[in-house]
């Protein structure tokens, strides 16, 4: 157990809707990171907050936002989705900034699928 | 169900013996290097890590070698057990403000056969 936690598990919805993924990073790590895993492109760079501001921005869509909170869980959100959306969805923390030599660790992801 | 590709490189090998697996990575600035594993249905687990002013790190079973000259990283698992089996991803990190995030290898899937 990584001491990430995600939820929902799973996700299925239709185009043109809204989602909200949820991630508890673990204890005291200040760092969020959204990754998407799908079949044909591996495991991509979203979004990282460290203590509630944005720090990096990857290959994240403009339909897709994410924010970081107070007690420090974050989610991911996607609006207008599209069939090609369907993907695995990870959360990763650390307790830095990401700068190196801290390992990032990863939920289980939320698997949505839009039908 | 499976979390990855169908279509990665796999490598099979027989319980007990050991299992290399290898990465090319991209970036000569990077400076920072992870291994991860990944069941199926499972996140990235973290397995062994090793900065860049070092050639070789050892953990419980694994091994991590770097090759700067090269850009090439290896993961050595002695012994090889079936719940070893799983796809391993190296991820490489620049360590620098502008570029904090993991970049993730295409992965290797490893079979272990009983």
């Amino acid at each position: 157990d990584s001491g990430v936690t995600q939820t929902p598990k799973h996700l299925i919805t239709a185009t043109g809707q809204r989602v909200t993924l949820r991630c508890s990073p673990r204890s005291g790590d200040l760092s969020v990171y959204w990754y998407q895993q799908s079949l044909d492109q591996g495991l991509q760079f979203l979004i990282q907050y460290y203590n509630g501001e944005e720090r990096a921005k990857g290959n994240i869509l403009e339909r897709f936002s994410a924010q970081q909170f107070p007690d420090l869980h974050s989610e991911l959100n996607l609006s207008s989705l599209e069939l090609g959306d369907s993907a695995l969805y990870f959360c990763a923390s650390s307790p830095g900034q990401g700068l190196g030599n801290q390992p990032q660790h990863f939920g289980d992801g939320t698997r949505l699928s839009i039908l | 169900g499976e979390s990855v590709g169908l279509h990665l490189p796999t490598l099979s090998v027989q319980e007990g013996d050991n299992s290399i697996i290898n990465c090319a990575y991209s970036n000569s600035a990077s400076d920072y290097f992870i291994w991860y594993k990944q069941e199926s249905g499972k996140g990235p687990q973290f397995i062994i890590d090793i900065r860049s002013n070092m050639d070789k790190r050892q953990g419980q079973r694994v091994t991590v070698l770097l090759n700067k000259t090269v850009k090439h990283l290896s993961l050595q698992i002695a012994a090889t057990q079936p719940g070893d089996s799983a796809v391993y991803f190296c991820a490489e990190n620049m360590g620098h403000p502008g570029r904090r995030a993991l970049t993730f290898g295409s992965g290797t899937r490893l079979q272990v056969q009983p």
